[in-house]
């Protein structure tokens, strides 16, 4: 299985400033992801991160709130723009299992607090 | 209609019992299936795949029922460590995962 790192693995961040999350993986992989999981929600999937191409997002997600940068493909970063309170959550990255499968294995997340 | 419709629990069962676990999903286009067990504070792990004829990796027995929509997850002779939140996950052919809210499970001395 891959090993995935995130950083950074919490920050508290003033409303109206951007916060940028590093995922890092041991391994070359085709496809990275980006999810969400609000306080006592589950995960969403914000976007699929291309290599050499620009990333692919969900209903109710924009390049302009969270533009994503792919630029090898052991490494992403999300952006998450202009934050407000609502942007509290933990931000999860995760990689495929080398297209193999469907499966997928996960950053440790950063816990992102907005005042 | 949710897509994916999980009992949150939580489930409070005595150490050594068997608990299981139903998901229901409402579209039929669904492909794959998997439970992803996810620890207080820490990242979602692949626990099984769940396949039409059924499948079982040690205490842990997955089942898929195409005809009715619904994935089941058997664990027997729980373990304390068995304590955590299950979730229900599938896919339609491409790579994004779909996940369930989660059912939490305490298992108690």
């Amino acid at each position: 299985s891959a090993v995935i790192s995130q950083k950074p693995s919490r920050d508290i961040c003033q409303r109206g400033t951007s916060l940028t999350i590093q995922c890092q993986v041991d391994s070359q992989v085709t496809m990275m992801f980006w999810y969400r999981q609000q306080p006592g929600q589950s995960l969403t999937l914000i976007a699929t991160a291309n290599q050499g191409s620009e990333a692919t997002y969900e209903s109710g997600f924009v390049i302009d709130k969270f533009p994503i940068s792919r630029p090898n493909l052991t490494f992403s970063t999300l952006t998450v723009s202009n934050m407000s309170p609502e942007d509290s959550s933990i931000y999860l990255c995760s990689v495929d299992n080398r297209g193999l499968t469907d499966t997928q294995y996960f950053g440790p997340g950063t816990r992102l607090t907005v005042l | 209609r949710k897509e994916v419709e999980q009992d949150p629990g939580p489930f409070n069962v005595p150490e050594g019992a068997t608990v299981a676990f139903n998901c229901t999903y409402s579209n039929s286009a669904s492909q794959s299936f998997f439970w992803y067990r996810q620890d207080c504070r820490k990242e979602p792990k692949l626990l099984m795949s769940v396949y039409s004829s059924g499948n079982e990796d040690g205490r842990f027995t997955a089942q898929l029922n195409r005809a009715s929509q619904y994935i089941s997850l058997l664990i027997r002779d729980s373990k304390l460590s068995d304590s955590a939140t299950y979730l229900c996950v599938w896919t339609n052919s491409g790579y994004a995962l779909n996940f369930g809210k989660g059912t939490s499970l305490l298992v108690t001395p």
